[in-house]
């Protein structure tokens, strides 16, 4: 069935490089895609989106790529701090779903000090 | 915060019994989501409401069921408890009914005994 899949389970960077994780997606019917961020005891939270019709898009201190030809979508951490310790999840919306998105399995950002 | 308000935070009961969660949207979302998080299922979609109609289903067993009141809020109700039932339940909203830019609340943590 159709998936989004992860790279790396954990990914562990170093205080104050940038963090660049990676989402692989199937659908090449997909026109909207999104990343959040779930901290240790909360609910995930909305970090940013992208369309289809684009291939970057920043916000503060993060960047989201897309790259169609591959189905690869990336999110660049900037400066990273200990504070995006967090599970980061991609998550791709088919046209042809019935309007839901389809989650990746997540990745675990570790920050060392 | 993101405006999304679940109660209760922890529930603890026994297997065959019924519960009852409760989620308040953000203030002007019309749509409501409901997901369950297991720790090897990661985020799976329930089920969707958009202004008080059921908008989409995703795996959510039979004996589970959820409504959205006049005022938005929404209730997931899981009944003849199993143990595999455990895991934290999270709500999320949004403006529209497309499944885009969902605002999560902090999630009830179910324990099944």
């Amino acid at each position: 069935g159709e998936s989004v899949g992860l790279h790396l389970p954990t990914l562990s960077v170093q205080e104050g490089d940038n963090s660049i994780i990676n989402c692989a997606y199937s659908n090449s019917a997909s026109d909207y895609f999104i990343w959040y961020k779930q901290e240790s005891g909360k609910g995930p939270q909305f970090i940013i989106d992208i369309r289809s019709n684009m291939d970057k898009r920043q916000g503060q201190r993060v960047t989201v790529l897309l790259n169609k030809t591959v189905k690869h979508l990336s999110l660049q951490i900037a400066a990273t701090q200990p504070g995006d310790s967090a599970v980061y999840f991609c998550a791709e919306k088919p046209m042809d779903s019935n309007y839901q998105l389809i989650w990746g399995a997540g990745t675990k950002l570790i920050i060392k000090p | 915060d993101s405006g999304v308000t679940q109660t209760p935070k922890h529930l603890i009961t026994a297997t065959g019994q019924r519960v009852t969660l409760r989620c308040s949207p953000r203030s002007g979302d019309l749509s409501v989501y409901w997901y369950q998080q297991s720790l090897d299922q990661g985020l799976q979609f329930l089920i969707q409401y958009y202004n008080g109609e059921e908008r989409a289903k995703g795996n959510i067993l039979e004996r589970f069921s959820a409504q959205q009141f006049p005022d938005l809020h929404s209730e997931l109700n899981l009944s003849s408890l199993e143990l595999g039932d455990s895991a934290l339940y999270f709500c999320a909203s949004s403006v529209g009914p497309a499944g885009e830019k969902l605002f999560f609340g902090s999630g009830t943590q179910l324990s099944v005994l």
